[in-house]
């Protein structure tokens, strides 16, 4: 079993749509990473969450401890937002672990 | 541009070779990360350094080696290169741990064949 689940694996959303992705865990944490995988490959962080909610632009990431989980929205998806989403927990014996990913292709 | 760069971009080599990548982190950050991304096994953490010192090790081969230097620049060695270490491999630095936010490089597409 992995340590970290993320779901849906894939995602087609049509332009303007709200997006969630979903990242359990079964670690305890210290530490949320939510990255973003371009197709040329290079990754972007952009969210480091231990708890709540943080908010950037369009993106919206959230944490609950005790349930073990967090989420990824978009709000009004554009076609730029097309990439692979991954989610990334620090554990508390400094290791990280890593969802397989969540492909999202944005449709004009 | 993350602030983060990695040399080569591109390493073509010869199984039974050794290599090595370097990673120059962002001014001022003290940690330094090693990530393999493979297409089987997706991304896997390596090793972090921090100010010098190994903190963290995760998933990384004995033919895999890491040190990061004063100037706080790494490197990792790969050894006896076998086919199945053709990946991409990241690197990453935070100015402190994990629970600080990581800013990543554009990775080292490495090619064993």
């Amino acid at each position: 079993k992995n340590e970290v689940e993320q779901s849906p694996q894939n995602l087609t959303a049509q332009e303007g749509e709200f997006i969630t992705i979903n990242c359990s865990y079964s670690v305890g944490i210290s530490a949320l990473h939510w990255l973003q995988q371009h197709p040329g490959g290079g990754i972007v962080s952009l969210f480091m969450l231990s708890s709540g909610k943080k908010k950037h632009g369009r993106l919206i990431a959230t944490i609950n401890i005790q349930e073990k989980h967090s989420s990824l929205h978009i709000t009004a998806s554009h076609p730029r937002d097309s990439a692979v989403y991954i989610c990334a927990v620090l554990n508390t014996g400094n290791q990280f672990y890593f969802g397989t990913g969540t492909s999202l292709t944005v449709i004009p | 541009d993350s602030g983060v760069t990695q040399t080569p971009k591109h390493l073509i080599t010869a199984t039974g070779q050794r290599v090595t990548l370097r990673c120059s982190p962002r001014s001022g950050d003290l940690s330094v990360y090693w990530y393999q991304q493979s297409l089987d096994q997706g991304l896997q953490f390596l090793i972090q350094y921090y100010n010098g010192e190994e903190r963290a090790k995760g998933n990384i081969l004995e033919r895999f080696s890491a040190q990061q230097f004063p100037d706080l620049h790494s490197e990792l060695n790969l050894s006896s290169l076998e086919l199945g270490d053709s990946a991409l491999y990241f690197c990453a630095s935070s100015l402190e741990g994990g629970n600080t936010e990581a800013f990543f490089g554009q990775g080292t597409r490495l090619t064993v064949v």
